[in-house]
């Protein structure tokens, strides 16, 4: 009954692959999030998502495609990957975006290593 | 622009004593405040929040924090480590608005000494 799952754990790939990253929550919030955690642990948000549509694109590469089939699911695909892509990528969910004090409940992380 | 400071990248403490990690934020209007806790390999989990009310804030696991506006800080306590308390914690603001992103810290290690 784990709250905001994501798979797979651990992603292993060349350069230049495409790969996916999925996410799903079960605690029926409305917006889900992704965030990449760099090797020096600091964390950065990618994109959220209120109900299926983007809220927030920060300055990530286009390489980068976030896609939302329902509520519950946020995916995240990355196209031709990068040396530089290769870090911990969390997902998270929160009731509700416009508040702000909403707790924002995290994934248990995919960690991401291209070689 | 809003930024969220940590003092010291690694605090050590030993078993049995007070821990005290450190947090600032940047801007002079109140966020709301958080403190996660990441243990190895471990997604992050909330130990505590302060959104409106009383400023000395009670989480899990015998963490506390209290926001002092003046000093736009808001700093983490235990009275107590214990050793499965070591973990990396990160504080985290976020400003009102529909746009206002979960901004975090760097994160503070903890280790505890037997």
């Amino acid at each position: 009954d784990t709250a905001v799952s994501q798979t797979p754990k651990y992603l292993v790939t060349q350069m230049g692959n495409d790969k996916s990253i999925k996410c799903e929550q079960n605690l029926g919030h409305d917006t889900m999030y992704w965030y990449k955690q760099d090797s020096k642990k600091f964390l950065k948000i990618m994109f959220s998502y209120n109900n299926k549509e983007l809220i927030i694109n920060e300055t990530v590469p286009n390489r980068f495609s976030p896609k939302s089939p329902d509520k519950a699911h946020l995916n995240l695909h990355i196209n031709s990957l990068e040396l530089g892509d290769s870090a911990v990528y969390f997902c998270a969910s929160s009731q509700d975006f416009g508040g702000a004090r909403e707790t924002q409940y995290f994934g248990p992380g995919t960690r991401l290593l291209v070689l | 622009a809003q930024s969220v400071t940590q003092l010291g990248s690694h605090v050590s403490v030993s078993e049995g004593a007070l821990v005290l990690l450190r947090c600032n934020y940047s801007s002079s209007v109140p966020p709301y405040l958080f403190w996660y806790v990441q243990y190895p390999n471990q997604g992050l989990q909330l130990l505590l929040k302060y959104t409106t009310g009383a400023t000395l804030v009670k989480g899990i696991n015998g963490f506390e924090a209290e926001f002092k506006k003046s000093e736009t800080s808001f700093h983490l306590t235990k009275p107590s480590a214990h050793m499965s308390d070591a973990a990396e914690y990160f504080c985290a603001v976020r400003w009102g608005g529909s746009q206002g992103n979960l901004i975090f810290g760097k994160g503070t290690k903890l280790s505890v000494k037997p």
